[in-house]
């Protein structure tokens, strides 16, 4: 167990729809980060949070947003959602740093995203 | 720009070969970090290793171990000996210090056939 918990595990839902993926980092991390894991695409950074604050931004669509909260658990809104928008969302949460560093990421065990 | 490339998309081998995984990098950083993970069936990603780029020492952890070459820009991954428990998929990641993000390579699918 990473220690970062990622709800819920399975979400379907039809095209044109808005969800949130919720994350909790492990106990002490301050950084989070978000990725999106496809069989197309493979394993593509989307955003990441230190301490609240963006730090650094990927590949994430505008029609996706996130946002880490003051107690540090973090939320990826995904709207007007498109076929190609399944996939498996993952969290992973670091201690955190003010800059670059050789930290290791713990990953949650990912939501399932379904669009119908 | 920061890339990693995985060449081999899948791997077959039979318990108890050695196999190794591939993984080039490219970075303009001088300095940055590399990093190895394994994501098991289970489907959660776990960190295996992570090395400095000013140090380029091998790294040997039981069957496990790492060639890190700056000259060729590559870590590669060994696995001796291995095992059932060892099929999984392999990502190499790399982090830079202009680019904050950890970003991972398109990942190996290893399949060890007892």
């Amino acid at each position: 167990d990473s220690g970062v918990t990622q709800t819920p595990k399975h979400l379907i839902t039809a095209t044109g729809q808005r969800v949130t993926l919720r994350c909790s980092p492990r106990s002490g991390d301050l950084s989070v980060y978000w990725y999106q894991q496809s069989l197309d695409q493979g394993l593509q950074f989307l955003i990441q949070y230190y301490n609240g604050e963006e730090r650094a931004k990927g590949n994430i669509l505008e029609r996706f947003s996130a946002q880490q909260f003051p107690d540090l658990h973090s939320e990826l809104n995904l709207s007007s959602l498109e076929l190609g928008d399944s996939a498996l969302y993952f969290c992973a949460s670091s201690v955190g740093a003010p800059g670059p560093t050789n930290e290791k990421l713990f990953f949650g065990s990912g939501t399932q995203l379904s669009v119908l | 720009a920061q890339k990693v490339t995985q060449a081999q998309t899948e791997i077959s081998v039979v318990e108890k070969e050695d196999v190794t995984l591939d993984c080039v990098y490219e970075t303009r950083d001088t300095t940055y970090y590399l990093f190895w993970y394994k994501q098991p069936p289970s489907g959660e990603l776990v960190f295996l290793i992570r090395r400095n780029s000013f140090d380029e020492q091998n790294e040997i952890s039981g069957r496990y171990s790492w060639n890190f070459q700056k000259s060729t820009s590559s870590f590669n991954f060994t696995i001796t000996a291995s095992q059932v428990v060892d099929s999984a998929v392999y990502f190499c990641a790399l982090r830079g210090t202009s680019y904050d993000k950890v970003i991972f390579g398109p990942g190996t699918s290893l399949s060890v056939i007892p």
